[in-house]
């Protein structure tokens, strides 16, 4: 089973309006971090947020937000006041295991944001 | 501060030839781990290095290797490439690599094998 879920295709968004990203993960462990990163057509992966398994807010980072259903295994990534700058791919990724433990990141296969003018 | 830094940028190689990449990390961030990104998919961990001893290790053939230096820079070694291995190689790095450290990435290297 994949550990990280992403299947919305192609998703547009009309600039300065909300939209979001979804993503469902599968793990047994009960301490796991989930992330989001951006990647541009240049390449780099640009981190956004970070939820914790035991935060009971959810986190938030100036336009970005991670709707967090844990008895759902969702982390859903809320984008509002859509720029034409978030034009990107976003990767939804899970790091499982103890604090100690290495930190390798399991990604989704992503998810293409276009921003209209 | 500068972030991640990788080099070469771009790289084309013919199968059978053997590669090194390089990646600086961030000041200060004793980790440094390395992810394979075939065109169209997310990025796959391939290794993680913290104070030069190998943490983890993805799954990958041993043509794969990497290695940590003591002012924390790291490089990845892939021999006898095949067609499969073109691909953006990413490096991140993390202040301890401690689960819960934040993952900053470069802007990778984009490897071509002909």
């Amino acid at each position: 089973a994949q550990k990280i879920t992403q299947t919305q295709p192609g998703m547009f968004v009309q600039e300065k309006e909300a939209v979001t990203l979804d993503c469902t993960y599968d793990t047994s462990d009960q301490s796991y971090g989930l992330f989001w990163y951006k990647q541009p057509s240049s390449g780099e992966m640009i981190f956004l947020i970070y939820q914790g398994s035991y935060d009971e807010q959810n986190a938030t980072e100036g336009r970005y937000s991670l709707n967090f259903q844990k008895a759902r295994k969702s982390a859903n990534l809320v984008i509002s006041a859509s720029q034409l700058g978030d034009s990107a791919m976003y990767f939804c990724a899970m790091r499982e295991g103890r604090t100690g433990a290495n930190s390798k990141l399991t990604f989704g296969k992503g998810i293409t944001l276009s921003v209209r003018p | 501060d500068a972030g991640v830094t990788q080099s070469p940028t771009h790289l084309i190689k013919t199968r059978g030839q053997h590669v090194t990449l390089r990646c600086s990390p961030i000041s200060g961030h004793k980790s440094v781990s390395w992810y394979q990104q075939v065109l169209g998919q997310g990025p796959q961990f391939i290794f993680q290095y913290y104070e030069k001893e190998e943490r983890g290790r993805g799954n990958f053939p041993d043509r794969f290797s990497a290695r940590q230096f003591p002012n924390y820079s790291s490089e990845l070694n892939v021999n006898a490439l095949l067609l499969g291995d073109s691909a953006l190689y990413l490096c991140a790095s993390s202040m301890t690599g401690a689960s819960g450290d934040i993952q900053y990435f470069g802007a990778g290297t984009r490897l071509s094998v002909l």
